[in-house]
């Protein structure tokens, strides 16, 4: 069965702008997470959903908000960029979040 | 709080050599544990989990893992590394609301270089 897809893959913004990130997680998994990836913070949780609701959440600022639908699906939204945004966001899905987490290619945001 | 240290940043092996790649935790409870694997530019790979039961973990590529509540450890293993297994190495602890794993807290990772 298809894995958890991230879309787009790579993506260039400029200081300022917003992005949005989007997550297919793997069929009948309800549970989607996010992670940030940069060489010098390493992986980081953003935050998780589960049913549409957020379930456990990291130490981001507010400018990182996040949704989940009724499908499952999730996006991530990224406001006012800065430079240090740029990173490797990754999301994984589960089925109920206490189990086998899998993670999706990534997006590779570059901010400019 | 939760977190975990993966003490070589590097290490470099012979293909056919044994691997052992060290992870050390800090959490209250028994954890969820995972290793994960990254290739460059790409998402991350799960190896294998340890969830409850037999401490030692049997993953996916010949890896294994053995979990040591005493010292706090989920070291993985192989027997004989092959090329192809060059990559990043995460070892990550699962811990979140309602007893779910999903907010994974990851060590720095350890990158696996092997000489031919």
């Amino acid at each position: 069965k298809a894995g958890v897809t991230q879309t787009p893959r790579y993506l260039i913004k400029t200081r300022g702008q917003q992005v949005t990130l989007s997550c297919s997680p793997i069929s009948g998994h309800r549970s989607v997470s996010w992670y940030q990836q940069t060489p010098g913070q390493g992986l980081q949780f953003l935050f998780e959903y589960f049913s549409e609701t957020q379930r456990n959440k990291g130490n981001f600022p507010g400018r990182f908000s996040g949704r989940q639908f009724s499908n499952s699906r999730s996006e991530m939204n990224v406001s006012t960029l800065e430079l240090g945004d740029s990173a490797l966001y990754l999301c994984a899905s589960s089925l109920s979040g206490a189990d086998t987490i899998y993670f999706g290619e990534g997006s590779w945001l570059t901010v400019v | 709080a939760q977190s975990v240290t993966q003490p070589d940043i590097h290490i470099t092996v012979s293909e056919g050599a044994s691997l052992e790649l060290r992870c050390n935790y800090s959490y209250g409870a028994t954890p969820y544990l995972f290793w994960y694997v990254q290739s460059p530019g790409q998402g991350l790979q799960l190896l294998l989990k340890y969830f409850s039961g037999d401490t030692l973990v049997q993953g996916i590529k010949g890896f294994e893992a053995e979990f040591k509540r005493s010292q706090s450890s989920f070291n993985l293993r192989k027997p004989s590394v092959h090329w192809s297994d060059a990559a990043e190495y995460f070892c990550a602890v699962g811990v979140g609301s309602a007893g779910t794993a999903s907010k994974l807290t990851f060590g720095t990772g350890t990158r696996l270089q092997v000489t031919l």
